[in-house]
């Protein structure tokens, strides 16, 4: 039983290409996020959904669209794909404890 | 603003050996302090936190960590390294008005030798 699953886990497409990476989480959690680590390892938060609110969004390209149909999921819609944009995507859920994420095993987007 | 500075990009020690991974934060408010560990092609796991209270603090698989406001550090600590603990290591840090926006340093990655 994944606590946080992401799909799909690698990702390979041409730069201007729309992709989405979905994300679910079966603990019950209110808050989830996307963090991206690019190819340093480097991890930066992206957006914070908390009951279906947007309540963090980093300065992030607009072409960067986040979407919670409910408190469960929480889902990255990315239009026009840039070389940039290579990275590993994780989603990641918390229930109140600050600071303490549960991640999933993240989607390796990789764009050409 | 928030920062947090691993020194030591990579670390190695022999089985058994004492682990010892550095953390330094920057933060105007009182901190709240993780490190977290991210096994190959996983994501991260939550190994210890500080929050308030004891500045000494235990977490997962024999680590612990202190928290040093003087030093502005929140060094790692293992007193035996196992194969086991292979893994890269991510410190971070939260605060404000943002406790739930975790603020990462760099990471460091743990050789053990057998």
């Amino acid at each position: 039983d994944t606590a946080v699953s992401q799909t799909p886990k690698y990702l390979v497409t041409q730069m201007g290409n729309d992709k989405s990476i979905k994300c679910e989480q079966n603990l019950g959690h209110d808050t989830m996020y996307w963090y991206k680590q690019d190819s340093k390892k480097f991890l930066k938060i992206m957006f914070s959904y908390n009951n279906k609110e947007l309540i963090i969004n980093e300065t992030v390209p607009n072409r960067f669209s986040p979407k919670s149909p409910d408190k469960a999921h929480l889902n990255l819609h990315i239009n026009s794909l840039e070389l940039g944009d290579s990275a590993v995507y994780f989603c990641a859920s918390s229930r109140g404890s600050p600071g303490e994420l549960f991640f999933g095993e993240g989607s390796r987007l990789t764009v050409l | 603003a928030q920062s947090v500075t691993q020194l030591g990009s990579h670390v190695s020690v022999s089985e058994g050996a004492l682990v010892l991974l550095r953390c330094n934060y920057s933060s105007s408010v009182p901190p709240y302090l993780f490190w977290y560990v991210q096994y190959p092609n996983q994501g991260l796991q939550l190994l210890l936190k500080y929050t308030t209270g004891a500045t000494l603090v235990k977490g997962i698989n024999g680590f612990e960590a202190e928290f040093k406001k003087s030093e502005t550090s929140f060094h790692l600590t293992k007193p035996s390294a196992h194969m086991s603990d292979a893994a890269e290591y991510f410190c971070a840090v939260s605060g404000g008005t943002s406790y739930g926006k975790l603020t990462f340093g760099q990471g460091t990655i743990l050789t053990v030798h057998p």
